[in-house]
């Protein structure tokens, strides 16, 4: 599995658009990339994944470049509660499912007032 | 819809002793898979069932960690004796068959079975 490489922390403020990029550099063709968030005491939570370009849901947006060595998981106005470890991981897709994830480090985000 | 549910969430036992850490997947999910996290590393997988068989248990660290899934669909964790550096977070996840190829990467976690060993 491609190795990823993201910031061991962020700081941020209530409100602020905070933005984790992870480099992939190894990506191969078939790898996805996913991003996990984990709170205190909790498993990890399943948040977005994409192969390329834009990808948005209710909870982020995923902006992957052509060359799909970097992504960069952007969370809109955060609030206190999305303090947590933000994980970035790339995977084979493959039909049938079931995937041996692997996770590095994450990033340890903290929001404060 | 039920998550998934480990239990205990927490256990304390002697080195030498005996644990079973329990998972309950989602409803229908036949893909489970056991990771953990020792104190300060990073999250590792275990073994992956996809109904009641062992697809991949490359992550077992030794024999004394026996993993079963009998009928497809709760599983088990044994560690037996307990050491010291099996203190650590036990995370089961779930995943449905047949969610194309995007699919195979978005798994859903239990809360984690807190093992200390003394």
């Amino acid at each position: 599995l491609a190795k990823t490489t993201q910031p061991i922390s962020m700081d941020s403020y209530e409100g602020q658009e905070v933005n984790i990029t992870c480099s992939h550099n190894n990506i191969a063709t078939n790898d996805y990339i996913t991003w996990y968030q984990q709170f205190p005491s909790q498993g990890p939570r399943f948040i977005i994944q994409g192969y390329k370009t834009k990808v948005t849901n209710e909870v982020a947006s995923l902006f992957i470049p052509a060359d799909r060595k970097s992504s960069t998981l952007s969370l809109p106005r955060v609030s206190l509660s999305d303090t947590a470890v933000y994980y970035c991981l790339v995977g084979e897709g493959f039909t049938g499912g079931g995937n041996k994830l692997t996770f590095g480090t994450g990033t340890q985000l903290k929001v404060e007032l | 819809e039920a998550g998934v549910t480990q239990f205990p969430s927490h256990s304390v036992i002697e080195k030498g002793q005996t644990v079973t850490l329990r998972c309950d997947p989602i409803s229908g999910h036949d893909n489970l898979y056991w990771y953990r996290r020792v104190m300060g590393k990073e999250i590792k997988f275990l073994l992956h069932f996809v109904k009641e068989s062992k697809q991949d248990e490359s992550g077992m660290p030794n024999n004394r960690f026996l993993a079963e899934r009998t009928g497809g669909t709760y599983s088990t964790l044994k560690v037996q004796p307990a050491e010291l550096e099996d203190s650590g977070v036990y995370f089961c996840a779930s995943s449905p068959i047949g969610v194309g190829v995007s699919g195979a990467n978005v798994l859903t976690f239990g809360a984690g079975s807190r093992l200390t060993v003394l």
